[in-house]
């Protein structure tokens, strides 16, 4: 089946820093891929997504691209701000909306 | 606005009492879901619908009941609530015309309690 596995968090920045979120993955087929964020208190929310190998996915000054040979997605941001604290979650869809979660990366960022 | 919305927000109940979390959708989409957040474990799937009169078990459906009588609405029936299912509990709906690639949309969770 499909899998999806992240770093582990939390991790914690200082603000300005440069942010790299791991995330590879294991699917049959074509599977499209996305970072959703949720913010405390909140439901997740759509950050970015990419449906095609090489495709670049890009949102708020984050980026990740879509590595079909490497089967990877790893979510990146040049300078977090504090308002970037959150917890970031890789998904994969293979079709139907069956939707596979990996377990999160908790991010601090401090002033 | 677009939303997903659930209620309530937090509720603590005792083992046995069966209560019932509501979702309801304002998107005109086909495909709900229901997840479960536990620490460690990321989101987990409870049970699914297509659509109207269409619904599915996901990974972690015992102890779980939907019905989908209205394209709208989504409701997660716990007819016996445990501790174990003590946990945080979304809603999540999306359109299926654009097939793997269309996001979904969560509402903002349900804190569920059970003593």
């Amino acid at each position: 089946g499909n899998s999806v596995t992240q770093m582990e968090g939390p991790v914690t920045l200082s603000e300005e820093a440069f942010l790299t979120i791991n995330c590879t993955y294991t699917a049959t087929g074509y599977p499209s891929l996305f970072w959703y964020v949720q913010y405390p208190g909140e439901g997740l929310q759509l950050l970015l997504k990419a449906t095609k190998a090489d495709d670049k996915g890009s949102n708020k000054g984050f980026e990740a691209t879509y590595r079909k040979e490497t089967t990877s997605f790893h979510l990146e941001k040049g300078s977090v701000q504090v308002s970037d604290s959150a917890v970031y979650f890789c998904a994969l869809s293979g079709g139907y909306q069956k939707v596979t979660f990996g377990t999160g990366t908790k991010l601090q960022v401090i002033p | 606005e677009a939303q997903v919305t659930q209620n309530p927000r937090y509720l603590i109940t005792v083992t046995g009492k069966k209560l019932t979390v509501t979702c309801s959708q304002n998107m005109n989409h086909e495909y709900m879901s229901w997840y479960r957040q536990d620490p460690g474990l990321g989101l987990r799937q409870i049970y699914y619908s297509m659509n109207v009169e269409v619904t599915d078990k996901g990974d972690v459906p015992e102890g779980y009941k939907v019905s989908r009588k209205e394209k709208r609405n989504f409701p997660l029936i716990l007819e016996s609530p445990s501790p174990n299912q003590t946990s945080l509990y979304f809603c999540a709906s999306t359109t299926v015309g654009t097939g793997k690639n269309s996001p979904l949309h969560f509402g903002n969770g349900t804190r569920l309690t059970v003593t």
